[in-house]
């Protein structure tokens, strides 16, 4: 049982674009989230967390919106960039950064 | 370099060997992770340290993985009698792990990559 979600295996955007990826949750103990981005043969790199205190986190480009009614956070980039192109992972945890969970991943790929 | 580091970065065992991987956090960092990552799905956690305390451990796959962190500083995983299923990409991340504090992202290493032949 998939305790943190990510329907899109993979999401193609214009540059210069918004890209949204989304990622759902089912435990309501989750507090903290977080948003990485992996490049292949890397390992995962962290760009924006939030915590449950919060409904919205900005840093620079990147933009995270939590719902916690639905369970539900999402990742904004605007604008979108080449370099942007990476496997996006969603983590939750529910004692503030012990244990994460990660999501399978959504695969961005920005077209210039 | 002040990033997490592991070594080795590949390895190619045969079925039954027993291997062992490094990991060197960032070293103000207190707390240790171990996760493990198959083909197309996020990392998978397995153990944490707090210092030199294992703290979690529920998560290991099976008694053939053990782990240690003896000063609380590196730390190994050890799999013994591997098996196919084993292959995959071992993780290892750290994070400051103040008490009380949000600030609790965990910075990744690059991976050591198993195959069992």
């Amino acid at each position: 049982d998939q305790q943190v979600k990510q329907n899109s295996p993979s999401l193609s955007v214009q540059e210069g674009r918004i890209s949204i990826l989304n990622c759902d949750y089912t435990n309501s103990m989750f507090d903290y989230f977080l948003w990485y981005k992996k490049y292949p043969a890397e390992g995962p790199t962290f760009l924006i967390s939030i915590s449950s205190i919060k409904d919205k986190n900005e840093d620079g480009r990147f933009t995270v919106f939590l719902n916690k009614s639905a369970k539900h956070l999402s990742l904004h980039i605007v604008p979108s960039q080449p370099g942007d192109s990476a496997v996006y992972f969603c983590a939750a945890s529910a004692n503030y950064g012990q244990n994460f969970v990660f999501g399978p991943g959504t695969r961005l790929s920005v077209l210039p | 370099d002040t990033g997490v580091s592991q070594d080795p970065r590949h390895k190619i065992t045969k079925r039954g060997q027993n291997v062992t991987f490094r990991c060197d956090p960032i070293s103000e960092h207190n707390r240790l992770y171990w996760y493990r990552q198959t083909l197309g799905q996020g990392p998978e956690f397995l153990t944490y340290f707090q210092n030199e305390a294992q703290l979690e451990k529920s998560r290991l796959l099976s008694d053939r993985f053990s782990a240690e962190r003896p000063k609380g500083s590196f730390s190994t995983l050890e799999i013994q009698r591997t098996e196919q299923g084993d292959s995959a990409m071992y993780l290892c991340a750290s994070s400051l792990g103040r008490r009380g504090s949000s600030y609790n992202e965990q910075f990744f290493g690059p991976g050591t990559r198993l195959t069992v032949l």
